[in-house]
């Protein structure tokens, strides 16, 4: 079975500093990544995936996001945040696989950015 | 276009009673899941539909959880003789099933307060 594991559940940072925000996940076959978003009162919204190719994948608002699979991590970045990216986050696996596709999800880190 | 559409948005019940959620995917979406979002717990998975069957009930807590869908489409989820720890909130999310790596979109959830 898979898990994931995300290690900051709050993070609270100054507009225009850095961010990075771990995951980690365990399964044994080929996966999937992705990585949520919750801004306060919306449904959560896909800010970026991996499924092949390029380890390094940009996401929107200039998110990015780098597999490295001897880590079985899949950290999220931003080089400058801004007080909009205020929300939680959700890292996510699944199996590769064609049909189910459940996610399973880490407990989710929430941004907190100061103006 | 639409999105995933949920209802009711908050639900608060006595224990006990029984409940439906509804969850309404994107046209021509033919996966559809469903997670609770509970406190400390985050995102689970309860159930996944290809068409109008689930080949994984997996997630469903106890036997009091059912789930149908019918039409390809609407999907409905009861929960009978409800108990205080059902409250969270409920999400529904589809998804083309056309290949790995899809993106699964979610409804803004049902709100589920159980007294």
């Amino acid at each position: 079975a898979q898990s994931v594991s995300q290690h900051n559940h709050h993070v609270i940072l100054s507009e225009a500093a850095s961010l990075e925000l771990g995951c980690n996940y365990s399964y044994g076959g080929t996966v999937n990544l992705f990585w949520y978003v919750q801004y306060p009162g919306q449904h959560l919204q896909l800010l970026l995936k991996y499924f092949s190719g390029d380890p390094l994948v940009k996401g929107i608002k200039g998110f990015e996001a780098e597999f490295i699979k001897s880590k079985f991590s899949f950290n999220l970045r931003k080089p400058s945040v801004q007080w909009s990216d205020t929300a939680e986050y959700f890292c996510a696996v699944n199996a590769a696989n064609f049909g189910n596709e459940k996610l399973t999800f880490g407990t989710g880190t929430r941004l907190t950015i100061i103006p | 276009g639409a999105g995933v559409s949920q209802s009711p948005s908050n639900k608060v019940t006595e224990k006990g009673k029984d409940v439906e959620l509804r969850c309404d995917p994107i046209s021509g979406h033919t996966a559809l899941y469903w997670y609770r979002q509970s406190l400390g717990q985050g995102l689970e998975f309860l159930i996944y539909f290809q068409g109008n069957s689930a080949p994984d009930k997996s997630g469903l807590p106890s036997d009091r959880f059912s789930a149908e869908r019918t039409g390809g489409s609407v999907s409905t989820l009861t929960i009978q003789r409800t108990q205080q720890e059902d409250s969270a909130v409920y999400l529904c999310a589809s998804t083309w099933s056309k290949g790995t790596g899809q993106p699964q979109h979610f409804g803004d959830g049902t709100r589920l307060s159980i007294l």
